[in-house]
């Protein structure tokens, strides 16, 4: 399997409701992204946790990360309908370039 | 815009064609990445530019070949390629090259839509 790894694969969710992601990874990282892609669109920065965090708020968005259990989340609170997007971890090994898992497609319904 | 253009937006072309994709920052940043993007497949890293110098190629095919003339500009042409070389493919920027340091955080272009027949 792969380095990042998101999970679910696809949410469906109604507007107002709040959407977790998660994301696993193997390797020991520096840090870990999350990014957002709109449909046939380029890759938009959310939020960066380094390895010495466990937790990061960015208005409605929240990430963890457990380096125990290579896992982060990221949570978006109050979804709305323009968070419909794909949303991709990107980890960052030691030494080595970024490396995103599959992605987790996002959609909110009004 | 984010800061990092492609052109084209969307190229289609046949196998035996030559064509180029075309990225520009306007960020002042130092390192310039192209990564494929296909469907249902995560992105894969191609080559990567440090200060005008390829310091990463990830075993892509020669038909594929990059050139950054300066640290603004890069570029990916394209020859002889096959249909399941249709993707969309992404540049990036970040500020520096320091693979693994933490701190490096990618501006990517909208893509170019590749579709070879």
């Amino acid at each position: 399997s792969q380095q990042g790894e998101e999970d679910p694969q696809a949410l469906s969710i109604q507007e107002g409701e709040n959407a977790t992601m998660n994301c696993s990874y193997k390797t020991s990282i520096n840090n870990l992204q999350w990014y957002r892609q709109n449909s046939g669109r380029g890759l938009v920065h959310l939020i960066l946790i380094r390895s010495n965090e466990r937790e990061k708020h960015s208005g409605r968005l929240r990430v963890t990360l457990d380096t125990s259990k290579k896992s982060s989340s990221l949570l978006i609170t109050a979804s709305r309908a323009a968070d419909t997007a794909s949303y991709f971890c990107a980890t960052e090994p030691i030494g080595q370039n970024f490396v995103f898992g599959p992605g987790t497609r996002l959609s909110v319904l009004p | 815009e984010t800061g990092v253009t492609q052109t084209p937006r969307h190229l289609v072309m046949g196998m035996t064609n030559k064509k180029s994709l075309k990225c520009e920052q306007h960020l002042g940043h130092n390192a310039m990445y192209w990564y494929k993007q296909s469907a249902k497949k995560p992105l894969e890293l191609m080559f990567v530019y440090s200060l005008e110098e390829r310091v990463e190629n990830n075993s892509v095919p020669s038909r594929f070949s990059p050139e950054c003339p300066n640290s603004s500009h890069l570029f990916l042409h394209l020859h002889t390629l096959q249909p399941e070389d249709s993707a969309l493919y992404l540049c990036a920027s970040s500020q520096v090259w320091q693979p693994g340091s933490g701190a490096n955080v990618l501006t990517f272009g909208a893509g170019s839509r590749l579709t070879v027949l």
